[in-house]
C-alpha cells in the first residue's frame, strides 16, 4: 500500500545532542512537509518541499533544519534540541495538480521526540 | 482572530449512534479547502474528508459527512453508527488558496469518546 514512513517512531535524544528524523513516501508526491505537534495542541508547519523547493515558515527557529535529497525521502535535522522541542513531529505529503484545488495532505505516524 | 474554531473540547456518544462535531471558520479567500482528520493516541493523523469552497455538495466518505454551510462558514464533521474505534481526537483544518505547500491551519481539536 502506498503510504508515509516515519523512523523511528520513538527519538530520545539528550539536551543539545544533534538528531535527525526520516520520512519518507511511496505515494509519488511533489510536496513534503514537516509540521511540530506540542502535547495538547494543533500541529505547527515548520517547513515543506515543493519538489526541491524548501520553503521555511517565517517563525521556524534556526535550529531546525530539513533535506530532502530525492522525491520520496524527507530529512529533519535539529542541530541542538531543547527541552522546549520535545514534540510529536508528523511529516505530510501531498501532491498539487495544476489546475486543481485539492492538495489534501497525508500524515506518516509520526516520531515522539523526547528530550532529557 | 482564531481562523478555525473547534467549540466542543469534548464529546461523549454511545455505539451506534450520530454525532456531530462542530467547525467554524474564517477567511476572506474565495478559494480554499476544509479538511477533517482524526488522531487516535497513536498520535497518526489520519486524512477522513475534504470539501472545497466551490463544492456544491456536501462531501461524504462512507459514515463520515460533512455539512458544509457556506454562509455561516461552519463545516460540522457528521459520523454516523459511532464505533468503539471511532474514539479519538479529532482536528478541523483548512487550507487558504490554491498554491503548494500552503500550511493546514488547525482548530485545537474536539476529543470524541464512544462507549458501548
Amino acid at each position: 500500500d502506498a503510504m508515509v514512513i516515519q523512523n523511528p517512531r520513538y527519538q530520545v535524544t539528550q539536551f543539545g545532542k544533534p538528531v535527525t528524523l526520516s520520512c519518507s513516501q511511496t505515494l509519488n508526491h511533489n510536496v513534503m512537509y514537516w509540521y511540530q505537534q506540542k502535547s495538547s495542541q494543533a500541529p505547527k508547519l515548520l517547513f515543506h518541499y515543493y519538489d526541491k523547493d524548501f520553503n521555511n515558515e517565517a517563525d521556524t527557529p534556526d535550529n531546525f533544519q530539513s533535506r530532502r535529497p530525492n522525491t520520496s525521502f524527507c530529512f529533519l535535522d535539529i542541530r541542538s534540541p531543547g527541552l522546549g522541542d520535545a514534540a510529536m513531529y508528523l511529516c505530510a505529503t501531498s501532491r498539487l495538480w495544476v489546475g486543481r484545488s485539492t492538495d489534501t495532505q497525508y500524515f506518516g505516524p509520526g516520531t515522539r521526540l523526547t528530550v532529557l | 482572530a482564531q481562523k478555525i474554531t473547534q467549540t466542543q473540547p469534548g464529546m461523549f456518544v454511545q455505539e451506534k449512534e450520530a454525532v456531530t462535531l462542530d467547525c467554524t471558520y474564517d477567511t476572506s479567500d474565495q478559494s480554499y479547502g476544509l479538511f477533517w482528520y482524526k488522531q487516535p493516541s497513536s498520535g497518526e493523523m489520519i486524512f477522513l474528508i475534504y470539501q472545497g469552497s466551490y463544492d456544491e455538495q456536501n462531501a461524504t466518505e462512507g459514515r463520515y459527512s460533512l455539512n458544509f454551510q457556506k454562509a455561516r462558514k461552519s463545516a460540522n464533521l457528521v459520523i454516523s453508527a459511532s464505533q468503539l474505534g471511532d474514539s479519538a481526537m479529532y482536528f478541523c483544518a483548512m487550507r487558504e488558496g490554491n498554491q503548494a505547500g500552503t500550511a493546514l491551519i488547525f482548530g485545537k481539536g474536539t476529543t470524541l469518546s464512544v462507549s458501548s
